[in-house]
């Protein structure tokens, strides 16, 4: 079965640009979460979708958005780009929304850069 | 507020011998822990899951973990370790009823020939 996809794999914009990253979750699972890795820390969450709904937000400005389509899959989009948001975007999917039992599946990950 | 306070930055072992990564957690309530694992330029791979029920987790590739509610840890162990261990281990706990996951700051494990 095929895991979590995410694409690109890698990508390079300048400040001020907007940017749109894509994730598929595991087949039958509703939920998707993106999370901001910064190189030498540890990720960090930033928005939870379950059945197109928003579930959860985390500490991040206003220029971050989500939405999940009725495939469940999943877009990110962040304007106005800064230095600060070069960092390793991870998507990750689970069964439902909620539950210590809803186990996290991460994807690879998307490598953006900005210049 | 749940968080989870990962003890050691760095940890390097010879191979073969064992491994031990340590994790405090503070939480309100009967926290779920995890610890994640993630190799140079990958993803993170789910290695174990405490959610309450026995205190000693069983992983993937020989790891194992001991929930200590009077030491508010979650140590991994494992008895030998190999080459391909090396790698980013994360310490993760989840606020009541799941969603988002909380990490660690990450212990970076190396492991000499």
């Amino acid at each position: 079965d095929a895991g979590v996809t995410q694409s690109p794999t890698h990508l390079i914009k300048t400040r001020g640009q907007q940017v749109t990253l894509r994730c598929s979750p595991i087949s039958g699972h509703k939920s998707v979460s993106w999370y901001q890795q910064v190189l030498g820390q540890g990720p960090q969450f930033i928005f939870q979708y379950y059945e197109k709904e928003e579930r959860g937000r985390g500490n991040f400005p206003d220029r971050f958005s989500a939405r999940q389509f009725p495939n469940y899959s999943s877009e990110l989009n962040v304007n106005a780009l800064l230095l600060g948001d070069s960092a390793l975007y991870l998507c990750a999917s689970s069964l439902g929304a909620q539950g210590p039992t809803d186990t996290q599946y991460f994807g690879p990950g998307t490598r953006l850069t900005v210049l | 507020a749940q968080s989870v306070t990962q003890l050691d930055s760095h940890v390097s072992v010879s191979e073969g011998t064992p491994v031990l990564l340590r994790c405090n957690y503070s939480s309100s309530y009967s926290p779920s822990l995890f610890w994640y694992v993630q190799h140079p330029n990958k993803g993170l791979q789910l290695l174990l899951k405490y959610t309450s029920a026995a205190t000693l987790v069983k992983g993937i590739n020989g790891f194992e973990a001991e929930f200590k509610k009077s030491e508010t840890s979650f140590h991994l162990t494992k008895p030998s370790a190999h080459m391909s261990d090396a790698a980013e281990y994360f310490c993760v706990v989840t606020p009541p009823g799941g969603g988002k996951l909380i990490f660690g700051q990450g212990t970076e494990l190396s492991v000499k020939p």
